[in-house]
């Protein structure tokens, strides 16, 4: 079954960390690009993160820029995303979306036509 | 950063009618990408590249426009078609969403 799931969410208090996992099945995880998109509770979705299909690139909104990291383990077909000094505005559902190829060398990002069902991480004292 | 902007903000309708929903981006795209949403659940892709439908999604489900007007066209909509529709732009980072369009029974 193609799919993917995350876990790792919560609550954890500001300034602190917390690392969420995406899980693939189902298809060749190793050769797409990779992202994290989030959705605050009532309002619209926002891009976060991308990682390249081999992980020599990446890309990051100027909003968590610093203070998330991408990363994946293609062996164990798992995508991560490593939060460090979170801020109640980081207080949404996170999803992952497979969204890029590479192609003769050259890779893009492509449409998000598969994503998780979600995890809800709040930011709170 | 590509400004998405999506019109109307709310639109109520009918089954059966036609919908028609527009985004504007503040500079010209080169690859656009419709979504659905649904109270609870993950977005899902509907159309890619401006105008191709991703697979399973019905014919009634119809995008068009380039540059920087697009436009998503529900030739007549079903129960089932009611809910959070966004735009996107994935041609350059960063990746940006319009804020939606709320498409909800008349």
């Amino acid at each position: 079954q193609v799919q993917l799931v995350e876990s790792g969410g919560g609550v954890v208090q500001p300034g602190r960390s917390l690392r969420l996992s995406c899980a693939a099945s189902g298809f060749s995880f190793s050769t797409y690009g990779m992202h994290w998109v989030r959705q605050a509770p009532g309002k619209g979705l926002e891009w976060v993160t991308f990682i390249r299909s081999d992980g020599s690139r990446k890309y990051s909104a100027d909003s968590v820029e610093g203070r998330f990291n991408i990363s994946r383990d293609n062996s164990n077909k798992t995508l991560y995303l490593q939060m460090s000094s979170l801020r109640a505005e980081d207080t949404a559902v996170y999803y992952c979306a497979r969204g890029g190829r590479c192609r003769d060398n050259i890779c893009f990002f492509d449409a998000f036509d598969l994503w998780g069902q979600g995890t809800m991480v709040t930011v709170s004292s | 950063e590509i400004v998405l902007t999506q019109s109307p903000g709310t639109l109520s309708l009918s089954p059966g009618e036609r919908a028609t929903l527009s985004c504007r981006a503040s500079q010209s795209v080169s690859n656009f990408a419709w979504y659905q949403q649904k109270p609870g659940q993950a977005p899902r892709l509907l159309i890619y590249g401006a105008s191709s439908r991703a697979t399973g999604i019905p014919d009634r489900f119809s995008g068009s426009g380039s540059g920087t007007d697009f436009t998503l066209t529900i030739s007549r909509l079903e129960p089932e078609d009611f809910a959070v529709y966004y735009c996107q732009q994935y041609g350059r980072s960063p990746i940006t969403f319009g804020q939606g369009t709320r498409l909800q029974i008349k």
